[in-house]
């Protein structure tokens, strides 16, 4: 029973134009959505956050965007960038708890 | 402001063997939760500690265990070592104020294989 999905495994973008990945999830309890960036064999690291009173969050060049009907999350970086290859994974958790459920992670490729 | 620290990075033990892995959270931050990742499950939870009790536990069986010090620091305990145990287990850290949520941030993780 996987809670959070990503369906796409892989995505290869040209450098410069907008990258877009994306996240959907089951459970309605969910409020608290997160992007994380990861490098084979190392942690993940925090992108950006959105709580579900919100539709949008931007930092910079990522922007996440929440559609809580469609159960529907993405990640939309613009412009891309070489150094933005790797997985990503988006992440959900309910109120208050530090329980995190993983997509399993989208592989993204930024081509110059 | 240093990062999540995790000891070993690096850890082969055999089967039935058991095994600890150390993780020090962010100063400050009193919440620490473990996961561990495998090419097959992808990243699963298995335990959460704040303020040394454990208040969220992933479905692992008792094997895997864990506890939080008084100065927020963390350990794991797997015992009884399986093949399919083989993982990078992840720790993170959350500063958790009353209520709201808050992002985790991870450690480089601890490589561990068993053979």
């Amino acid at each position: 029973d996987q809670q959070v999905k990503q369906n796409s495994p892989s995505l290869s973008v040209q450098e410069g134009r907008i990258s877009i990945l994306n996240c959907d999830y089951t459970n309605s309890m969910f409020d608290y959505f997160l992007w994380y960036k990861k490098y084979p064999a190392e942690g993940p690291t925090f992108l950006i956050s959105i709580s579900s009173i919100k539709d949008k969050n931007e930092d910079g060049r990522f922007t996440v965007f929440l559609n809580k009907s469609a159960k529907h999350l993405s990640l939309h970086i613009v412009p891309s960038q070489p150094g933005d290859s790797a997985v990503y994974f988006c992440a959900a958790s309910e109120e208050g708890a530090q329980k995190l459920v993983f997509g399993q992670g989208t592989r993204l490729t930024i081509n110059p | 402001k240093a990062g999540v620290t995790q000891t070993p990075r690096y850890l082969i033990k055999t089967r039935g063997q058991q095994v600890t892995l150390s993780c020090s959270p962010i100063s400050g931050h009193r919440s620490v939760s473990w996961y561990q990742q495998t090419p097959g499950q992808g990243l699963q939870f298995l335990f959460e500690y704040f303020s040394e009790t454990q208040r969220n536990k992933g479905n692992f069986p008792g094997r895997f265990s864990g506890r939080q010090f008084s100065n927020s620091r963390s350990e794991m305990n797997v015992s009884t070592l399986e093949l399919g145990d083989s993982a990078l287990y992840l720790c993170a850290s959350s500063l958790v104020l009353a209520g709201g949520n808050h992002e985790q941030f991870f450690g480089p993780g601890t490589r561990l294989t068993v053979l």
